[in-house]
């Protein structure tokens, strides 16, 4: 089946702009997580969402970062006001959570961001 | 603190050596350890994970709670193992959310 979606692939904007991140997670997937990757360092947690609702939103670094899920499905992460160390490759991954234990996760393609 | 550590940034082989890639974690609770690879322009996909205890690809890895380690080796490298490989950890518990944490990442270059 089609895999975790994410788009645009790559995003060039000017500083103090919004943007826009979206996320097609797997079909029936009820847990969508973002990270973020900041070059040269590894994956930071960003937001979860197990359905349409966000319960650990701990690793957004500022009220400029929101997001939301509908629909139990896509998923869009806005940054506003975008700043030059906001860049970095978003990821998105989804998963089933079932039985106290944490499935695999599925990670899509990722959007990298540059602020210029 | 939750936290993992990934000392190498950079580990060079040459085919047919072994290979160790170091890591270390940081949990107050019960820890499900990962192995993430990603391989030249694919995405981030799962290596193995402790609690499977098989070994993918010729790799293995065993959660050492005694050293807080779960350090990821293959006997013979091959070149298409030449990757990013990322160690990460989740809690579990009955607050868990199942998010990651992952270490900085460690890029395997096996050299013919």
């Amino acid at each position: 089946g089609a895999g975790v979606s994410q788009s645009p692939s790559n995003k060039v904007t000017e500083k103090g702009k919004d943007v826009e991140l979206r996320c097609d997670p797997i079909s029936g997937h009820t847990a969508l997580y973002w990270y973020r990757q900041r070059l040269g360092q590894g994956l930071e947690f960003l937001i979860y969402f197990q359905g349409n609702s966000a319960p650990d939103k701990s690793g957004l670094p500022s009220d400029r970062f929101s997001a939301e899920r509908t629909g139990e499905s896509v998923s869009t992460l806005t940054i506003q006001r975008t700043q030059q160390e906001d860049s970095a490759v978003y990821l998105c991954a989804s998963n089933s959570i079932s039985g106290g234990f944490t499935d695999t996760q599925y990670f899509g393609p990722g959007t990298r961001l540059t602020v210029l | 603190a939750q936290r993992v550590t990934q000392p190498e940034k950079l580990l060079s082989v040459f085919k047919g050596a072994p290979v160790e890639l170091k890591c270390n974690y940081s949990y107050s609770g019960s820890p499900e350890l990962f192995w993430y690879v990603q391989y030249s322009r694919q995405r981030l996909q799962l290596l193995l994970r402790h609690i499977s205890r098989e070994s993918i690809k010729g790799f293995t890895a065993d959660l050492n709670k005694g050293e807080t380690s779960f350090h990821l080796k293959k006997p013979f490298a091959q070149e298409e193992d030449s990757a990013m490989y990322y160690c990460a950890l989740s809690g579990w518990s009955s607050s868990n959310t199942g998010k990651l944490i992952f270490g900085q990442g460690t890029t395997l270059q096996v050299k013919p």
